[in-house]
């Protein structure tokens, strides 16, 4: 079965660290990619995605991820992070051969320190 | 230009009881998935639907069951609660092109807390 795995589940910094946070996943056909945040208190919200093309991404806030199809990974990166960007990140997969359902990784909480 | 909005935001429910979750897509959509995200774990995909039929199911048992109406809504029903459905229920709308949900971006609402005690 397909399964996205990401690498840490609990992510502590300060304010200006850099920021990375490790996904891959297991499926082998065609996928689209995608990094969702969820801050407290609300709803999932897109940060950005993969479908085709410049394998680096840019998202909002400043996040961006890089696709290496060798190594099956989509890994989240921000150069200086932000006391507002405390909240938990998930990585998703779509198959693009399977409708649009989404697999979801399970997660890395980060907390930023001011 | 109205989001993906669910109904109730909270709900307490007792074990063997049924429950029925409600959302509403974003405005032009026309596909609606269905998510639990039990507490310090990613979403699950539970089901999708798409001209009012289920289109793809997750892993859960038919206790898990949902409807789509003309107007796009869905429900999704839990039938026999269990304490572990406890979770956050999150609906997701998307637009269908050509009979086909693929590669369609999704956009998730709020959510729906259910705790069953």
């Amino acid at each position: 079965a397909q399964s996205v795995s990401q690498h840490n589940h609990h992510v502590i910094l300060s304010e200006a660290a850099s920021l990375e946070l490790g996904c891959n996943y297991s499926y082998g056909g065609t996928v689209n990619l995608f990094w969702y945040v969820q801050y407290p208190g609300q709803h999932l919200q897109l940060l950005l995605k993969y479908f085709s093309g410049d394998p680096l991404v840019k998202g909002i806030k400043g996040f961006e991820a890089e696709f290496i199809k060798s190594k099956f990974s989509f890994n989240l990166r921000k150069p200086s992070v932000q006391w507002s960007d405390t909240a938990e990140y998930f990585c998703a997969v779509m198959k693009k051969a399977a409708g649009n359902k989404l697999t979801f990784g399970g997660g890395t909480r980060v907390l930023v320190k001011p | 230009d109205a989001g993906v909005t669910q109904s109730p935001t909270h709900l307490i429910k007792t074990r063997g009881q049924q429950v029925t979750l409600r959302c509403s897509p974003k405005s032009g959509h026309d596909t609606v998935s269905w998510y639990q995200q039990a507490l310090g774990q990613g979403p699950q995909f539970i089901f999708q639907y798409y001209e009012e039929e289920e289109r793809q199911r997750g892993n859960f048992p038919d206790r898990f069951s949902g409807h789509q109406f003309p107007n796009y809504s869905s429900e999704l029903n839990v039938n026999a609660l269990l304490l572990g459905d406890s979770a956050l229920y999150l609906c997701a709308s998307s637009l269908g092109v050509g009979g086909s949900t693929s590669g369609s971006m999704q956009y998730f609402g709020p959510g729906t807390r259910l705790t069953v005690t």
